[in-house]
């Protein structure tokens, strides 16, 4: 069975890059019906979406974020990576990575949506 | 602020039925399909409806979703206690060039 997993610091101090990884296991990351993403939650608050990736690189991201992110893959490593310059208190979340089914039905109508999470890390903004 | 829009809370009783609305816009709802997470507390979120509609295997047929315009919304029938969760929709947004989420609804079982 497929298993998301978060790793990096749990503590990054202002102005500083937040670097988080997400490593996949039980499965391939290597498929053109997938996304690999990226969503945080602030504390008691809702989800915001960072930005996903395709194992061939291409990379989709927040609008609101997209200034500061870097999505990044290594599928030999079966790795995908998150980047945030700059972090601010506004960063403080908990960051979960995710798998993204991607598809298309008979009628060419887009089928997509985050069917694997990561149990989710903590990260902390704070000197 | 939010681009899909969820009343924060919603209650019922055990074996009640509840709906919760997630409204948006034309660029996102009213052009893409809808989405919706439960997050049990302390967990990460889990896929609850995909496509308006569907539900993934496993998901119990008293969680039905519909959409209509501009606005989507998730139905329990039968609820119980573990349904007790936050619930998020979500939307592609064409004009964002983004994927958007309610800020969620906290469903509390009295």
């Amino acid at each position: 069975q497929l298993q998301l997993h978060e790793s990096g610091p749990g503590l990054v101090k202002p102005s500083e890059t937040l670097s988080l990884t997400c490593t996949v296991s039980g499965g391939s990351i290597s498929s053109s019906n997938y996304q690999w993403g990226w969503i945080r939650q602030p504390p008691g608050k809702g989800l915001e979406w960072i930005g996903t990736i395709y194992y061939s690189g291409t990379t989709y991201y927040n609008p609101s974020l997209k200034s500061r992110v870097t999505v990044f893959i290594d599928t030999s490593r079966s790795q995908f990576s998150l980047k945030l310059s700059s972090v601010t208190a506004a960063d403080t979340a908990v960051y979960y990575c995710a798998r993204r089914y991607r598809a298309f039905d008979i009628a060419a109508v887009e089928v997509a949506y985050f069917d694997l999470w990561g149990r989710g890390t903590l990260v902390t903004v704070s000197s | 602020q939010s681009v899909l829009t969820q009343p924060p809370s919603a209650s019922g009783t055990p074996g009640q039925r509840v709906t919760m609305s997630c409204s948006g816009s034309s660029s996102n709802i009213g052009s893409n399909t809808v989405n919706w997470y439960q997050q049990l507390p302390g967990t990460a979120p889990k896929l609850l409806m995909y496509s308006n509609n569907h539900r993934p295997s496993g998901v119990p047929d008293r969680f039905s979703g519909s959409q209509s315009g501009t606005s989507a919304s998730l139905a329990i029938s039968g609820l119980q206690s573990e349904d007790e969760a936050g619930y998020y929709c979500a939307a592609w947004d064409d004009s964002l060039d983004g994927l958007v989420f309610g800020g969620g609804t906290k469903l509390t079982v009295l």
